[in-house]
């Protein structure tokens, strides 16, 4: 089956620094990926909707400029968390729509645990 | 907007026991419907969809039913076991095709433990 793949799958950074997620389909296209948060034992939270070759669509409440997105290609989907705080800690989950089928499954990543100390 | 509303848990059996949990929506149109479990430190992985009206969903013994008149889309299984312990997440997009579709909304996740 279709496979996503996030890297890293875990993270510490420092507090003030900024790190990178990325999210690659492995074996198909996918123009629009979504990224999710999940804080922990709760449910998931959509971030963002990110759409290649255009600005991403953030959900209200998620700042945009702390949560950069890049769409850079039709496989790979980036999350850059700017000037991390403690308070960003959480996992942090992808999905990409395949560009081939209009109907069918949507696909996740494994996720990457941030902590940010 | 869209929203979707879980059992609360924990919810708790003894191995073969029978498991519903229940999960109902709100949504405008026909939205797609799906159950996801996530086992502990991993990711989501989809357990079974429906996309219209009185589908079934079926895998690993796992079933839901699409039913548009009661809004709902509950998980069941007949005789759970050990390995089935995680947390499950009932979801829906909207209508497969449009450019919304794949957009989650997703319920508050049900942890469920099953005790040999």
């Amino acid at each position: 089956g279709a496979v996503v793949s996030q890297h890293p799958s875990r993270v510490i950074c420092k507090s003030g620094t900024s790190v990178k997620i990325e999210c690659r389909s492995l074996d198909f296209q996918a123009t629009t990926m979504f990224w999710y948060r999940q804080f922990p034992k709760k449910s998931l939270m959509l971030m963002a909707t990110s759409n290649e070759g255009s600005k991403a669509t953030y959900e209200q409440g998620v700042e945009k400029d702390k949560f950069l997105i890049n769409h850079a290609s039709l496989t790979l989907s980036t999350l850059t968390v700017t000037s991390a705080h403690p308070e960003d800690s959480s996992f942090y989950i992808c999905s990409a729509r395949d560009d081939r089928e209009t109907g069918n499954t949507i696909y996740f990543g494994e996720g990457s645990w941030l902590t940010v100390v | 907007g869209d929203s979707v509303t879980q059992m609360e848990g924990p919810v708790t059996l003894s191995e073969e026991a029978f498991l519903t949990i229940n999960c109902t929506y709100t949504a405008t149109g026909y939205p797609s419907l799906f159950w996801y479990v996530q086992y502990p430190g991993e990711g989501l992985q989809l357990l079974l969809k429906a996309t219209k009206a009185d589908d079934k969903g079926s895998n690993k013994g796992f079933e839901a039913t699409y039913r548009k008149e009661t809004t709902s889309f509950h998980l069941e299984k007949g005789s759970v076991q050990v390995s089935d312990s995680a947390v499950y997440f009932c979801a829906l997009s909207r209508r497969a095709g449009g450019t919304s579709y794949g957009k989650l909304t997703f319920g508050q996740g049900t942890i469920l433990t099953v005790h040999p």
